[in-house]
């Protein structure tokens, strides 16, 4: 069974621009959560999604954005980069929105903003 | 609200010494708990949860961790380390009726030879 892919694994973009993600959940999980890692605020909750809808958002700027399509596939999006964006981007999926059901992480996008 | 405090940011041991990394958390509703290990240049990985029941869970790779609610504690335990155990350690919460995950700041282990 293939694990939790995301797309690109690195990525670098210049201050202003905007960037978007992807990731692939495994196969039959419909809930897909989406979380930056950076050295300074550790791991941040951005938002999840099940069945194609957004169920939780963490406390981050309208900026950053995301969507979860028919298959469970999700891209989450950032406009108007800032330095302050560079970080490890991890998504998790999970069966369903169930505590009990494990979350299964892919190896994040790694995002250098310049 | 819920917060997670891991008391230790870096944990340095000998190969084959017991280790314990600390975690404690804050909330006003009851918790999931949950060990996640992140390995270089890798996503995170679960060790081992509790959502109820028996307060001493057992993981994998030999970690086990105990629930302990007076406390507020989920301190996570090995009773022999191996260089293959060098990883930061997470640990995190999601409430009751909820599904957002909330994590601690992490634990770097590094166990030396």
């Amino acid at each position: 069974k293939a694990g939790v892919t995301q797309t690109p694994r690195y990525l670098i973009k210049t201050r202003g621009q905007q960037v978007t993600l992807s990731c692939s959940p495994i196969s039959g999980h419909r809930s897909v959560s989406w979380y930056q890692q950076t050295p300074g605020q550790g791991l941040q909750f951005l938002f999840e999604y099940f069945s194609e809808t957004q169920r939780n958002k963490g406390n981050f700027p309208g900026r950053f954005s995301g969507r979860q399509f028919s298959n469970s596939r999700s891209e989450m999006n950032v406009s108007t980069l800032e330095l302050g964006d560079s970080a490890l981007y991890l998504c998790a999926s999970s069966l369903l929105r169930d505590p009990s059901y494990e979350q299964y992480f892919g190896p994040g996008t790694r995002l250098t903003v310049t | 609200a819920q917060s997670v405090t891991q008391l230790d940011s870096q944990v340095p041991v000998f190969e084959e010494a017991p280790v314990e990394l600390r975690c404690n958390y804050s909330s006003s509703v009851s918790v999931y708990l949950f060990w996640y290990v992140q390995y270089p240049n890798q996503g995170l990985q679960l060790l081992l949860k509790y959502l109820s029941g028996s307060t001493l869970v057992k993981g994998i790779n030999g970690f086990e961790a105990e629930f302990n609610k007076s406390q507020t504690s989920f301190h996570l335990r090995k009773p022999s380390v191996h260089i293959s155990d060098t990883a930061e350690y997470f640990c995190a919460v999601i409430p009751t009726g909820g599904f957002k995950t909330i994590f601690g700041a992490g634990t770097r282990l590094f166990v030396k030879a």
